[in-house]
């Protein structure tokens, strides 16, 4: 009964490569995000969607591309992958007529060697 | 602009004292204030809210935090440390017309020491 799922939990992978995070909710929600915490625990805002739109689309490489299949998954590709790329990838969902809490998934730490 | 500062990244208590850990935002129109906490290795899970209801609200493990209007602060406390409550806590903000963005302090580092 996960509310926010992420897989994989652990991503390692080459420099260079393309890998795909996949992020599902089970809450109903209309929105879902994507957020990247780096080392020191900074969480930022990647990208947001709002009934499969693109609502929120923040200073990310164009190698990342979050894709929207449905209202209850939001997907994050990244192509050739870089070292800079090493963190935890969170993804979140709320309510968009609700009052902006946002539920979190377990993350995914991505290594880039 | 808006944004939300906590202050000290690394807080240390004593099992059984109190804990204080500060917020403070920057916002022209009413905001709606979060409290999330971190385990390792775990997502952000949500402690408590303010939604322009109550100005003291409870949260869940005995945190509380209160919404001060004058003071642009929502300072998360609990009156008695354990050492469970050892995480990373993060206050979180948003505005009116944000697109649902929440915007992030930097994070407060909790150490309960025996």
């Amino acid at each position: 009964d996960t509310a926010v799922s992420q897989t994989p939990k652990y991503l390692v992978t080459q420099m260079g490569n393309d890998k795909s995070i996949k992020c599902e909710q089970n809450l109903g929600h209309d929105t879902m995000y994507w957020y990247k915490q780096d080392s020191k625990k900074f969480l930022k805002i990647m990208f947001s969607y709002n009934n499969k739109e693109l609502i929120i689309n923040e200073t990310v490489p164009n190698r990342f591309s979050p894709k929207s299949p449905d209202k209850a998954h939001l997907n994050l590709h990244i192509n050739s992958l870089e070292l800079g790329d090493s963190a935890v990838y969170f993804c979140a969902s709320s309510s968009w007529t609700g009052d902006d809490t946002q539920y979190f998934g377990p993350g995914t730490r991505l290594t880039v060697l | 602009a808006q944004s939300v500062t906590q202050l000290g990244s690394h807080v240390s208590v004593s099992e059984g004292a109190l804990v204080l850990l500060r917020c403070n935002y920057s916002s022209s129109v009413p905001p709606y204030l979060f409290w999330y906490v971190q385990y390792p290795n775990q997502g952000l899970q949500l402690l408590l809210k303010y939604t322009s209801a109550a100005t003291l609200v409870k949260g869940i493990n005995g945190f509380e935090a209160e919404f001060k209007k004058s003071e642009t602060s929502f300072h998360l406390t609990k009156p008695s440390a354990h050492m469970s409550d050892a995480a990373e806590y993060f206050c979180a903000v948003s505005f009116s017309g944000s697109a649902r963005q929440l915007t992030f302090g930097s994070g407060t580092q909790l150490t309960v020491l025996p």
